[in-house]
């Protein structure tokens, strides 16, 4: 039972354009949702999170998006670099279950200069 | 570097050996987490220490599998009896206690290749 899925296995994108990665939950019970984002062989680091009580969240070139009633988020991305190439990875806290974070699959993002 | 710190990056053992990973979580947080990750799909939880005493465990930690936290400060990650389906990349990640510990940091993983 996935309850984080991002239905985008791999996203490419042209430098200088905006990135949108899409994440969609089925829990209602998840109360906070994060971003990491990975590169090969290290560990996820983390980018920027929301609270489900906020819709909008936004750092630097980061911005993320949560629509509660259709269970939904999306991590934009602007302007997209060459740098920001790795998976992206979705996480959702459960608050039934301390800090325990739900990851969805991954989204590989290529950005090409 | 006052990150997560996960000892050793690499291991390949044999089939039926056990293994011992280590972790030092970011000092002063009191939680501290276990995932495992393979290829193609995300980070699936393990346990999660808050302090020294483990509070939760997942259906995926067989009974192979033990984790500890003595004393509240690094934890080990031990695997009994490894089997191939064990490799992975082993993930540790810590985070400040409530309320204001929302953001779990993770370390750079640990490899294990069971051969």
């Amino acid at each position: 039972d996935q309850q984080v899925k991002q239905n985008s296995p791999s996203l490419s994108v042209q430098e200088g354009r905006i990135s949108i990665l899409n994440c969609d939950y089925t829990n209602s019970m998840f109360d906070y949702f994060l971003w990491y984002k990975k590169y090969p062989a290290e560990g996820p680091t983390f980018l920027i999170s929301i609270s489900s009580i906020k819709d909008k969240n936004e750092d630097g070139r980061f911005t993320v998006f949560l629509n509660k009633s259709a269970k939904h988020l999306s991590l934009h991305i602007v302007p997209s670099q060459p740098g920001d190439s790795a998976v992206y990875f979705c996480a959702a806290r459960d608050m039934e279950y301390g800090n325990k974070l739900v990851f969805g699959a991954g989204t590989i993002l290529r950005v090409k200069s | 570097d006052t990150g997560v710190s996960q000892d050793p990056r690499h291991k390949i053992t044999k089939r039926g050996q056990n293994v011992t990973f280590r972790c030092d979580p970011i000092s002063e947080h009191n939680r501290l987490y276990w995932y495992r990750q393979t290829l193609g799909q995300g980070p699936e939880f393990l346990t999660y220490f808050q302090n020294e005493a483990q509070l939760e465990k997942s259906r995926l930690l067989s009974d192979r599998f033990s984790a500890e936290r003595p004393k509240g400060s690094f934890s080990t990650l031990e695997i009994q009896r490894t089997e191939q389906g064990d490799s992975a990349m082993y993930l540790c990640a810590s985070s400040q206690g409530q309320p204001s510990g929302n953001t779990i940091y993770f370390g750079e993983g640990s490899w294990l290749t069971v051969v």
